[in-house]
């Protein structure tokens, strides 16, 4: 079965400008997550779906990050504007549903670094 | 609050020989927990998981964890280090009663040939 895509791999931008990334996850996965992983740490969750909408968004940074999974499958991150701060690799995991004995499977990321 | 304490920053073993990656957890109830593995440029994969079943767990790629109570531990081991598992190995808890991971800080592990 085809794993989480993500795109693109790799993003250099400058700060104050704005950036987006996509995730597909794995058919039939009812459950989306967007994790921020910066050099040296482990993930974060930054905003968690279940179908098309929002489980948890707690942890996401409202006033720059945002985040949509319009038609319950694919999803995008946006940041607008990006901070030096916002250098990371960002990580998207899809899964059967929101239940702790389910396994979340990870996309590759994307590498995102700001200057 | 569930959280974990990855004991180790780098671990440095010769091809062959035993792997011991240490992790304490902190939990106010029995936790679900876990070991991902992260190879460069790749994504996130599951090794093993504890969901209150046997306390001893075997996982993928002949690694094995075992939780232990008393001493607030999930620490992995593998017999024989190969060099393909040279990686990023994190220890995972969720948030009580949720699918939410809480990772770990990880370890970075080095095989010499």
């Amino acid at each position: 079965e085809a794993g989480v895509a993500q795109s693109p791999r790799y993003k250099i931008i400058e700060k104050r400008q704005s950036v987006a990334f996509w995730c597909n996850p794995i058919s039939g996965h009812a459950t989306l997550y967007w994790y921020q992983q910066i050099l040296g740490q482990g993930p974060k969750l930054l905003i968690q779906f279940q179908n098309n909408g929002v489980v948890d968004d707690s942890q996401l940074p409202k006033d720059r990050f945002s985040a949509e999974r319009l038609k319950g499958v694919d999803s995008t991150l946006k940041i607008q504007p990006a901070k030096l701060e916002d250098s990371a690799v960002y990580l998207c995991a899809s899964s059967l549903g929101g239940h702790t004995n389910h396994e979340q499977y990870f996309g590759p990321g994307t590498r995102l670094t700001v200057t | 609050a569930q959280s974990v304490t990855q004991l180790d920053s780098h671990v440095s073993v010769s091809e062959g020989t035993p792997v011991l990656l240490r992790c304490n957890y902190s939990s106010s109830y029995s936790p679900s927990l876990f070991w991902y593995v992260q190879h460069p440029n790749k994504g996130l994969q599951l090794l093993l998981k504890y969901t209150s079943a046997a306390t001893l767990v075997k996982g993928i790629n002949g690694f094995e964890a075992e939780f232990k109570k008393s001493e607030t531990s999930f620490h992995l081991t593998k017999p024989s280090a190969h060099m393909s598992d040279a990686a990023e190995y994190f220890c995972v808890v969720t948030l009580y009663n949720t699918d939410k991971l809480i990772f770990g800080t990880g370890t970075r592990l080095q095989v010499f040939p």
